[in-house]
């Protein structure tokens, strides 16, 4: 089955510097790379995902890109603000029209530092 | 609109009983998933259900987890004679049948087994 690894587990920033957070996946099948984020107490919340079809996509600071050859997927931050600390989570889907179920990375907890 | 909603928001219950939560999908979504968040820790898929399809429960613990889903709308996890190790944020997530791969997270029941 899918194995997704995600590093580094916990990343401290000085606000307005980057921000990567790294995937790998195991499966060359999955073809849906999610990324959510959750903030303390909250419930995860989709922030940008991208498919095995597309190297890279950006959502204003936020941009995800996507190695199928090497099975990694990165989620970069820039210009990052303290409102952008929260436990970030990839995941990775061999999902169709109809879904599978997702299997999610451990999570890495971003700190912003003001 | 609604999001998904998900009762109790807490549950505490002794070791040993029997406990039922429930999950609201959004109206329309015919894909439901529950997963658990044990504390500081990733997301643990559960359970999938899609339409009338059989659901995919390749994700459950163990034999005292059970879910259902009546009426292809509302779903309820069971889990019976609890254990201190089924601790954890029990989440819901939703989605359309034609982007099955874009779930909606509910706010989660936490549950503490004393």
């Amino acid at each position: 089955g899918e194995n997704v690894e995600q590093h580094p587990s916990t990343l401290s920033v000085q606000e307005g510097d980057s921000a990567v957070i790294k995937c790998t996946y195991s499966d060359s099948a999955s073809n849906y790379f999610p990324w959510y984020k959750q903030e303390l107490g909250k419930r995860p919340q989709l922030i940008i995902d991208i498919r095995s079809n597309v190297g890279e996509k950006k959502d204003q600071r936020i941009a995800v890109t996507l190695n199928k050859t090497a099975k990694h997927f990165s989620l970069h931050i820039t210009e990052t603000q303290p409102e952008d600390s929260a436990v970030y989570f990839c995941a990775a889907s061999g999902a169709d029209n109809y879904g599978q179920n997702f299997v999610f990375g451990p999570g890495t907890r971003l700190s912003v530092l003001p | 609109g609604a999001g998904v909603s998900q009762s109790p928001s807490n549950k505490v219950t002794e070791k040993g009983k029997d406990v039922e939560l429930r999950c609201d999908p959004i109206s329309g979504h015919t894909a439901l998933y529950w997963y658990r968040q044990s504390l500081g820790q990733g997301l643990e898929f559960l359970i999938y259900f899609q339409g009338n399809s059989a659901p995919d429960k390749s994700g459950l613990p163990s034999d005292r987890f059970s879910a259902e889903r009546t009426g292809g709308s509302v779903s309820t996890l069971t889990i019976q004679r609890t254990q201190q190790e089924d601790s954890a944020v029990y989440l819901c997530a939703s989605s359309f049948q034609d982007r099955a791969y874009e779930q909606y997270f509910g706010p989660g029941t936490r549950l503490t087994v004393t």
